[in-house]
C-alpha cells in the first residue's frame, strides 16, 4: 500500500462545481502540502500545514482551501472550479526537521471543462 | 520568476553517453533535493545535499552542491533507458517556514 494516498487519481467536472481531492497518509509525519503541476513550470506550493491547527497559504493559494483533518489527513477544495485549474495535483508530506525531504503521493489529474 | 532554473528542460541522448543536468538560482539554500518523477506517479526523492560543495553518488549518479549553496548538478555517466524521466531539483530555504521550492524539472529521453 502506498504511504501517501489522494483519491481520486483522476476526475473530469464542470467549470464552477466545487470538487474536493483527499489525501491520507501512514507515515507518520507532520507536515502536509499540496502542490499543484502544470507543463514546464515544475511544481507550485498551494497550501501547506505543519500541523493539524497550522494552516499556511501558499504561492499560488487563489482559488483553493485547504483542510487538515487529522495529522494523517489533508485535504484540498475547489469551491468553484474553473477551467485554468486543470492539472495535476500532488499531496506531500515531510518530517520535522528532516531538510524537507518530501514524499509525494500519486497525483490527481483534474480536468475542469 | 522561477526561483530555481534547471537547465535543459528537454534533453535527448543516446544509451552510453554522459550528461549533466544544472539547477541554479540566486537564493541560498539550506538544503537541495534532486527527485526523478515517471509518467503517472509522484516525484521520487534520489538524494539530499545540504553541505556547501558537497559531493553525493548514487550508482552513476553524481551529485553536486556549490560552494555557496546557491547551485547543484546532477551528472549521470554511461546512461541507459532506465534512466529516463522528468527530474527536479528543490530547494529549502532558510527564511521562515521550511518549504520547498522547485525548479521546472528537466525530460531526460535516454535513446537504446
Amino acid at each position: 500500500d502506498a504511504d501517501v494516498t489522494q483519491t481520486p487519481r483522476n476526475r473530469i467536472t464542470k467549470t464552477g462545481k466545487r470538487i474536493m481531492l483527499e489525501c491520507s497518509q501512514t507515515k507518520g509525519h507532520d507536515r502536509m502540502y499540496w502542490y499543484r503541476q502544470d507543463p514546464g513550470l515544475g511544481l507550485r506550493l498551494i497550501y501547506y500545514s505543519f500541523d493539524v491547527k497550522d494552516i499556511n497559504k501558499g504561492e499560488i493559494s487563489d482559488g483553493y482551501s485547504v483542510s487538515r483533518q487529522a495529522q494523517a489527513k489533508f485535504s484540498l477544495s475547489l469551491e468553484s472550479a474553473i477551467p485554468n485549474q486543470t492539472a495535476l495535483y500532488f499531496c506531500a508530506t515531510s518530517l520535522t526537521g528532516s531538510n524537507t525531504e518530501a514524499f509525494f503521493g500519486q497525483g490527481t489529474r483534474l480536468t475542469v471543462v | 520568476t522561477q526561483l530555481l532554473e534547471q537547465s535543459p528542460q528537454f534533453l535527448s541522448i543516446q544509451e552510453g553517453e554522459n550528461l549533466t543536468v544544472y539547477c541554479n538560482s540566486s537564493s541560498v539554500f539550506s538544503s537541495l533535493q534532486w527527485y526523478r518523477q515517471e509518467p503517472g506517479e509522484g516525484p521520487v526523492l534520489l538524494v539530499t545535499v545540504v553541505t556547501g560543495g558537497e559531493v553525493k553518488k548514487l550508482k552513476r549518479l553524481t551529485f553536486q552542491f556549490g560552494d555557496a549553496r546557491k547551485d547543484s548538478s546532477l551528472h549521470i555517466t554511461a546512461a541507459q533507458p532506465g534512466d529516463t524521466g522528468l527530474y527536479l531539483c528543490a530547494g529549502a530555504q532558510f527564511q521562515g517556514a521550511q518549504k520547498l521550492v522547485f525548479g521546472q524539472g528537466t525530460r531526460l529521453t535516454i535513446n537504446p
